[in-house]
């Protein structure tokens, strides 16, 4: 019950296509769903996160899409872009303590 | 901008040694976060700390240990470095509230 799944595990898209990664969950009482990326050789990186009471959030180039429902989400990186090329984390936590979940991580390459 | 570092970019350890990996972040937070990243495993939570001298275990708990004698500080220790243990740990800290602030990671070597 805390784990957090995430597909694909890799993904190829051409630049200014659309980069869907999707996450799942199946606790209930997560209340925190952060997304994460990842450049060679440093650490993970705040990208956007929601909470469930919004059904969608966007900033920039990058969506979250919510459905509590269903207990996935997923992240939308619009325009995608060479420099957009990282590791690409979900998590998910409950509470304030701070003690998110990881997914197992997407392998985005963006291709000129 | 929020700061964690690392001691060891790099680090090569015998079997049965015993290992300190040094955690330091400059913005007074109040939680710390050890992770250990694998290869299709994700980030996996070893212990935090939420206060000095508190700690609680994580996910993966066995065959460390941590310890937190200042508030800028928090160090992973292997008691006894086995090769399984070879990996990529990563160090984060926060405020009681969102978002974690990691550090680039220490790539550990068992041999």
């Amino acid at each position: 019950q805390q784990q957090v799944k995430q597909s694909p595990q890799s993904l190829i898209v051409q630049k200014g296509g659309i980069s869907i990664i999707n996450c799942a969950y199946e606790n209930t009482a997560f209340d925190y769903f952060p997304w994460y990326q990842q450049f060679p050789g440093k650490g993970p990186a705040l990208l956007i996160a929601i909470r469930p009471d919004v059904s969608e959030k966007k900033e920039g180039r990058f969506t979250i899409s919510f459905n509590k429902s269903a207990k996935q989400f997923s992240l939308h990186i619009m325009d995608s872009q060479p420099g957009d090329s990282a590791t690409y984390f979900c998590a998910a936590s409950r509470g304030a303590t701070n003690k998110l979940i990881f997914g197992t991580g997407t392998l985005l390459a963006v291709q000129p | 901008d929020v700061k964690v570092t690392q001691s060891s970019r790099y680090l090569v350890k015998r079997t049965g040694e015993k290992v300190f990996l040094e955690c330091v972040q400059d913005m007074d937070h109040e939680n710390m976060f050890w992770y250990r990243q694998d290869p299709g495993l994700g980030l996996r939570l070893i212990y935090f700390s939420y206060d000095v001298k508190m700690k609680e275990k994580g996910d993966i708990p066995e065959g460390y240990s941590v310890s937190r004698e200042k508030k800028e500080r928090f160090s992973l220790i292997l008691e006894s470095a086995s090769t399984n243990q070879t990996s990529m740990y990563l160090c984060a800290s926060s405020r009681l509230v969102p978002p974690l602030h990691f550090g680039n990671g220490t790539r550990l070597t068992v041999t």
